[in-house]
């Protein structure tokens, strides 16, 4: 089975821009999350996608938001960016949640970097 | 504040020996624990899962312990292998505001041969 693919892998953006984050997760998986990892903050969750609806968000500001189609794929947009987006975004699948004890599955990551 | 509080923040030890992480968290109600790995530029991995009525849970040579009354957790990882130089991240679901993850600030652990 293949496991949770991002892209890109990397991506360099200046200030004011936008940009698009892609991610699949493994197949039969519905739930998508996504977090953010910095050196000084650490991991951070940004939201989390089930059966095409925002099921939960993080404390982000507004420029930070995402979607998720019918086969499960998601995206994460960050408009207007700023330099302190630049981290490493992680997206995580997994089957249904039942209290949260199913098991997340971690893509690879995109590294953003904002100059 | 809900807050999840590792230690120690890095660690060095040689292989083959022991090593035992810590995780004390504040988030309450709480639902579940997570141990994670995460290798330098890799997204991370589970290791264990905990929900508040296991006090212990193994995967190979890494164990978990959970105990819920004084919300401590820790990893103990037995004769340390090179491979297992890593990041080691704790993470607890809270029951409120939508099982949301509040992550810990990592371990680095680094063996040496």
């Amino acid at each position: 089975k293949a496991g949770v693919t991002q892209t890109p892998r990397y991506l360099i953006k200046t200030r004011g821009q936008q940009v698009t984050l892609s991610c699949s997760p493994i197949s039969g998986h519905r739930s998508v999350s996504w977090y953010q990892q910095t050196p000084g903050q650490g991991l951070q969750f940004l939201f989390e996608y089930f059966s095409e609806t925002q099921r939960n968000k993080g404390n982000f500001p507004g420029r930070f938001s995402g979607r998720q189609f019918s086969n499960s794929r998601s995206e994460m947009n960050v408009s207007t960016l700023e330099l302190g987006d630049s981290a490493l975004y992680l997206c995580a699948s997994s089957l249904p949640r039942d209290r949260g004890t199913d098991t997340q599955y971690f893509g690879p990551g995109t590294r953003l970097t904002v100059l | 504040k809900n807050q999840v509080e590792q230690s120690p923040q890095s660690l060095i030890i040689l292989e083959g020996k022991n090593c035992t992480l810590q995780c004390n968290y504040t988030v309450s109600p709480f639902s579940n624990l997570r141990w994670y790995k995460q290798d330098t530029g890799r997204g991370p991995v589970s290791l264990t899962i905990m929900t508040f009525s296991e006090n212990t849970k193994s995967n190979g040579r890494y164990t978990a312990t959970l105990d819920a009354d004084t919300k401590q957790s820790s990893l103990h990882i037995t004769a340390s292998q090179l491979s297992d130089s890593a990041s080691y991240i704790c993470v607890v679901t809270g029951l409120n505001a939508g099982n949301m993850l509040t992550f810990g600030g990592g371990t680095r652990l680094m063996v040496k041969p």
